[in-house]
């Protein structure tokens, strides 16, 4: 069935530092693809998208690329801070056939000062 | 402009009662969708409403059930409570045909409920 697999946390790093959340993707047909961002005491929040392949999702410093080739969809960062610590979710929406959304199971990123 | 807006945003109950959760969509939404996200987990899939009717229903038992009115405010209800039902619901809002071809999904900050 159709699945989003993202690398476990926490993932603890140093303000400045360089950041990677690995997401991987199975899916029949061609998704579209999300990064949502949850704050402590927040609901989820959309960071940046992509809905088709090549496709490179921006936002608040966050990047991520539409892989078709790898079924792939990583967050990178080239600086975090400590406001970045939250909790980030790798998401997708079958673009036919279908309503729902499939959420990875989230990755907690602890940014230290 | 006001978000989506959830209620109660914690809640106690004990095994076998029943709960009712509210959302307000975001101002000009439509279309109203329940997530269960329990502990460490992302969130699952309940179901969507459109038009009072639902229109996706995800793998969760028909104690889980819905009402979406004519100001597109919507209702998740859950009868005879179990243990595991303890969660935070989330409701998200979206525009007609958005939450399906890509369009953004807009969250409320959820109700937590506790299951004795």
């Amino acid at each position: 069935g159709d699945s989003v697999t993202q690398m476990e946390g926490p993932v603890t790093l140093s303000e400045e530092a360089f950041l990677t959340i690995n997401c991987t993707y199975t899916a029949t047909g061609y998704p579209s693809l999300f990064w949502y961002v949850q704050y402590p005491g927040e609901g989820l929040q959309l960071l940046l998208k992509a809905t088709k392949a090549d496709d490179k999702g921006s936002n608040k410093g966050f990047e991520a690329t539409y892989r078709k080739e790898t079924t792939s969809f990583h967050l990178e960062k080239g600086s975090v801070q400590v406001s970045d610590s939250a909790v980030y979710f790798c998401a997708l929406s079958l673009t036919s056939g279908t309503y729902k959304y499939i959420f990875g199971t989230g990755t907690r990123l602890k940014v230290l000062a | 402009d006001a978000g989506v807006t959830q209620s109660p945003t914690h809640l106690i109950k004990t095994r076998g009662q029943q709960v009712t959760l509210r959302c307000s969509p975001k101002s000009g939404h439509d279309t109203v969708s329940w997530y269960q996200q329990a502990l460490g987990q992302g969130p699952q899939f309940i179901f969507q409403y459109y038009e009072e009717e639902e229109r996706q229903r995800g793998n969760f038992p028909d104690r889980f059930s819905g009402h979406q009115f004519p100001n597109y405010s919507s209702e998740l209800n859950v009868n005879a409570l179990l243990l595991g039902d303890s969660a935070l619901y989330l409701c998200a809002s979206s525009l007609l045909d958005r939450g399906r071809f890509g369009g953004e999904l807009f969250f409320g900050e959820g109700s937590r409920l506790t299951v004795l």
